[in-house]
């Protein structure tokens, strides 16, 4: 079945450290896929998304490109501050009215 | 627009009780899930709606029963808690139209069972 492994954590960096984090995918057919952003304490919250092959999704400064040949849509920042740390999902869906099929989370922890 | 929103935010049950968490939306969404999110693991779908009447299992629906009689309501109800049901219960909601499958979540419910 369809599946999303992500690096495991915790991620430790100092504040304007380079960020990545490692998701790859195992699914049939063309799935969009999502990273989520969980704060302490909060629900999930969409962080990007990519709907097609080459796609990058961007936003608040994280950015993630959806690479088909390498099953793969790696979370990537330049420079991370420690208002983000957080616990990041990897996500992947076929259509809507469905599962998303969740990573196990990788925990960033961001220090000053 | 509140979104999606729950209640409780946190409960404790005894082991055998029964609860109802409550979900609502008001962005008018089709779809909606209920899931549950476990200690170092990603979320897995328990329920989930097409629509008003609408209901179908996900991978883990042991011990819970859904109903959806309006589009903004999702609840989801635990009859006879055991310990293996304290998890984070996460409600989600996504509108239709979209080639893609963005959703929505509510805050979460935290539940204890002891």
């Amino acid at each position: 079945g369809d599946s999303v492994t992500q690096m495991e954590g915790p991620v430790t960096l100092s504040e304007e450290a380079f960020l990545t984090i490692n998701c790859t995918y195992t699914a049939t057919g063309y799935p969009s896929l999502f990273w989520y952003v969980q704060y302490p304490g909060e629900g999930l919250q969409l962080l990007l998304k990519a709907t097609k092959a080459d796609d990058k999704g961007s936003n608040k400064g994280f950015e993630a490109t959806y690479r088909k040949e390498t099953t793969s849509f790696h979370l990537e920042k330049g420079s991370v501050q420690v208002s983000d740390s957080a616990v990041y999902f990897c996500a992947l869906s076929k259509q809507a009215g469905t599962a998303l099929i969740f990573g196990k989370g990788t925990t960033l922890s961001v220090s000053s | 627009n509140a979104g999606v929103t729950q209640t409780p935010k946190f409960r404790i049950l005894k082991i055998g009780q029964s609860m109802t968490l409550q979900c609502t939306q008001d962005m008018n969404h089709n779809y909606m899930y209920w899931y549950r999110q476990d200690p170092g693991m990603g979320l897995k779908l328990i329920y989930y709606s097409v629509g008003a009447g609408i209901t179908d299992k996900g991978e883990v629906p042991n011990g819970y029963n859904v109903s959806r009689s309006t589009t903004e309501d999702f609840p989801l109800r635990l009859e006879l808690a055991a310990p293996s049901q304290t998890s984070v219960y996460f409600c989600a909601s996504s509108p239709p139209g979209r080639s893609y499958n963005e959703q929505f979540f509510g805050p979460g419910t935290r539940l204890t069972v002891l």
